[in-house]
């Protein structure tokens, strides 16, 4: 079975200050790891994945994430947020184990203050 | 256009109506895939086909029907609607090759709302 923990339901920064979003995964085999944006009444969008190569992982507007295989965790981070990042964020995981299905987790809510 | 598109974006039906969600995409793609998304709980899967032949049960099938009817349409349908499927639904699409490392690919979303 495959699972993922997002430990923070909201995230408050201030304009130009860093974003860290923290995410916990289980899963059976080797995993494939990605983050996802949600921006108000919009789909999902890829902002990077994780698929056993590099463990830093660098993505879209800025936004990378470091695979620890001991912590298992794949936090995401961004050294300075602009106000256009205020969205919902998703860790996802997905494993041969699972039938390559993604399992979500419960979202993180970015704000960002002027 | 987008590459993934579904009809409606938004519902508002009553108690016991059959509804019908539609997908559609442009990507080429063998494999989609049905969600819906709750408050707290990020997506969950309802259903998804790995080709036109091929239609599998995700975690939250109750309640719930597909239908593919070519590679590029995978239709979800309420057979009887009840409240607690207010929510929002995506559909997915990702390729077959690759596996587990494949992304999924989006549409915008279908608002239901069960009155």
């Amino acid at each position: 079975a495959q699972s993922v923990t997002q430990l923070d339901s909201h995230v408050s920064v201030s304009e130009g200050t860093p974003v860290l979003l923290r995410c916990n995964y289980s899963s059976s085999y080797s995993p494939s790891l990605f983050w996802y944006v949600q921006h108000p009444n919009k789909g999902l969008q890829l902002l990077l994945k994780y698929t056993s190569a590099a463990t830093l992982v660098k993505g879209i507007n800025g936004f990378e994430a470091e695979f620890k295989k001991s912590e298992t965790s794949f936090h995401l981070t961004k050294p300075s947020a602009h106000m256009s990042d205020a969205a919902e964020y998703f860790c996802v995981v997905s494993g041969q184990a699972a039938g390559n299905k993604l399992t979500f987790g419960g979202g993180t809510r970015v704000l960002v203050k002027p | 256009d987008a590459d993934v598109t579904q009809t409606p974006r938004n519902r508002i039906t009553k108690t016991g109506k059959r509804i019908m969600l539609e997908c559609s995409q442009t990507k080429g793609h063998d494999r989609m895939y049905w969600y819906r998304q709750d408050p707290g709980l990020g997506l969950q899967l309802i259903y998804y086909s790995f080709d036109v032949k091929d239609i599998n049960k995700g975690e939250i099938s109750d309640g719930y029907s597909v239908s593919r009817q070519a590679q590029a349409k995978f239709s979800l349908s309420l057979e009887s609607a009840i409240p607690n499927q207010t929510a929002l639904y995506f559909c997915a699409t990702s390729d077959a090759s690759g596996g587990a490392r494949n992304e999924q690919f989006f549409g915008p979303g279908t608002r239901l709302t069960v009155l």
